[in-house]
C-alpha cells in the first residue's frame, strides 16, 4: 500500500518561531510537493521537488524554503512562521512516467498565534 | 499562474446524478484529473482523463473534456452519502510533471 505520511496533524506554533514540516514517501518516487491549502482558494503550490537535492519554487514561495537531503524525504520550513501562514500544508510525491498522479499524505493543520 | 476554476458547493438528494464543472487554462496538458478529499484526509484521484478523449466512463464516474472551450465535467451517477467530499479539478502543466489545481467544489448529498 502506497503511502505518504506527514510529521504532525496538528502544530501550534508561535510568531516568529522557526517551523520544520516533514514529509516521508515509501514509493520511490522522483518528484514531491508541498501545498497549502485554504478555503475558497484551493490548492496551492508553495515549493517542489525532481530530484535528491533539487528545489524549484511554486506559485507562493515566499516565507518558505525547503530541503531534500534524501529521495524520500521533503521538509518544508517556516523560517519565522507569521499568523498569515495558519493553514492545512499538505506534501505530495509522484512518478516522472505515467499518469504523473500525485498521491497525497493527510496533511499538517498549522496554528500561528 | 495558471487558473483553474470551479464553483466552491454543490447540494444533490441521494440517488441524483451530480455534475461538478470545471474551466482550465492550460490547452497543452496531457492530462486532467478529478481528485477527491474527504474530511480530515489528503487527496485522492478519482479519475483522469487523456487530453484527445472526448469522455471516459468509469462505473458511476463519467469524466467529459471539452478541448475548445477548455471545459471539463464529472458526473456521478446515483449520487451516494459516502460521495460527500471537496472534489478538485486539475490539470497537468508547467513541465516537471507539475499540476495546478482548481479551488475545490464541496458537494454535500442530502439523505
Amino acid at each position: 500500500d502506497v503511502k505518504v505520511t506527514q510529521s504532525s496533524r496538528y502544530l501550534v506554533k508561535r510568531t516568529g518561531e522557526k517551523v520544520f514540516l516533514e514529509c516521508v514517501q515509501d514509493m520511490d518516487h522522483e518528484n514531491m510537493f508541498w501545498y497549502r491549502q485554504d478555503p475558497g482558494l484551493g490548492l496551492r503550490l508553495i515549493y517542489f521537488s525532481y530530484d535528491v537535492k533539487m528545489k524549484e519554487k511554486g506559485d507562493i514561495p515566499e516565507g518558505y524554503s525547503v530541503s531534500r537531503e534524501k529521495k524520500e524525504r521533503f521538509s518544508l520550513i517556516l523560517e519565522s512562521a507569521s499568523t498569515n501562514q495558519t493553514s492545512m500544508y499538505l506534501c505530495a510525491s509522484s512518478p516522472r512516467t505515467g499518469t504523473y498522479e500525485q498521491y497525497f499524505g493527510p496533511g499538517t493543520r498549522l496554528t500561528v498565534t | 499562474g495558471e487558473d483553474v476554476e470551479q464553483s466552491l458547493f454543490l447540494s444533490v438528494r441521494e440517488g441524483d446524478s451530480s455534475v461538478i464543472n470545471c474551466t482550465y487554462t492550460d490547452s497543452s496538458s496531457t492530462y486532467l484529473y478529478w481528485y477527491k478529499q474527504e474530511p480530515g484526509a489528503g487527496l485522492q484521484l478519482l479519475t483522469y482523463i487523456f487530453s484527445n478523449m472526448d469522455m471516459k466512463q468509469d462505473q458511476r464516474l463519467t469524466v467529459l473534456l471539452n478541448k475548445k472551450d477548455k471545459h471539463l465535467s464529472l458526473r456521478i451517477a446515483d449520487t451516494q452519502t459516502g460521495d460527500s467530499a471537496i472534489y478538485f479539478c486539475a490539470e497537468e502543466s508547467g513541465g516537471y510533471q507539475k499540476v495546478t489545481f482548481g479551488t475545490g467544489t464541496k458537494l454535500q448529498v442530502i439523505p
